[in-house]
């Protein structure tokens, strides 16, 4: 069973550039969510996937977006970064028959100078 | 909105002893999921245990068990026989029973767990 992968695992950026990280969800699983971690917190909820339509969004600006696949893989894509956009970003995959029940990746960490 | 409050930054324990980690939540719903999740320093967070709010019976999950109190609103983590690999930031995560495939997590701020051999 293959578990969620994400890339890249470490990236640098500035102000105001443009962002994408991918994610590939777990052998069986069609729903996708992403989460901002910022240093020292609680996992924040972005939006969720499921079936390639965003079917939940948290507190979070149009610049962040995303994409899934009909493999289920993930895009999160940011715009215009902003300083505070620096945190570590989780992509989880889970399945109907388990819900709550999420499986991470290990995160993408962007910094944003 | 949903709110999940861990009130204990940091923990410490020594190996083979037990420790507690709380969790308190507010919610006006009735029906809900409460999780414990566990993030190693290497990131990857993964799931320790889950309770249903319908289920009195509190979840245990070998050495990790809880104490779920629906009334007051608290759901607190024991972990027994600590290891050192148990070392880890704990979350406390809060789920809607009702919205279909909406699996949005409210996590707390977390726990840190340090386990002295």
């Amino acid at each position: 069973e293959t578990g969620v992968t994400q890339s890249p695992t470490h990236l640098i950026k500035t102000r105001g550039q443009q962002v994408t990280l991918r994610c590939s969800s777990q052998s069986g699983h069609n729903t996708v969510s992403w989460y901002q971690q910022a240093l020292g917190q609680g996992p924040q909820f972005i939006f969720q996937y499921y079936r390639e339509e965003e079917n939940g969004r948290g507190n979070f600006p149009p610049r962040f977006s995303g994409l899934q696949f009909p493999n289920y893989s993930s895009e999160l894509n940011v715009n215009a970064l902003e300083l505070d956009d620096s945190a570590l970003y989780l992509c989880a995959s889970s399945s109907r028959t388990k819900p709550g029940e999420l499986f991470f990746g290990e995160g993408s960490r962007l910094t944003v100078l | 909105a949903q709110t999940v409050t861990q009130s204990q930054p940091e923990m410490s324990v020594q190996e083979a002893e037990t420790v507690t980690l709380s969790c308190t939540y507010d919610t006006s719903e009735s029906d809900y999921y409460l999780f414990w999740y566990k993030q190693p320093p290497s990131r990857q967070m993964i799931l320790v245990i889950r309770q249903e709010a319908y289920k009195q019976q509190n979840a245990t999950e070998n050495r990790f068990s809880v104490n779920f109190q629906k009334a007051a609103k608290s759901f607190s983590l024991k972990i027994s026989d600590s290891q050192l690999g148990d070392a880890a930031m704990y979350f406390c995560a809060y789920r809607s029973y009702s919205g279909g495939s909406n699996y949005k997590l409210t996590f707390g701020k977390g726990t840190l767990l340090t386990v002295n051999p």
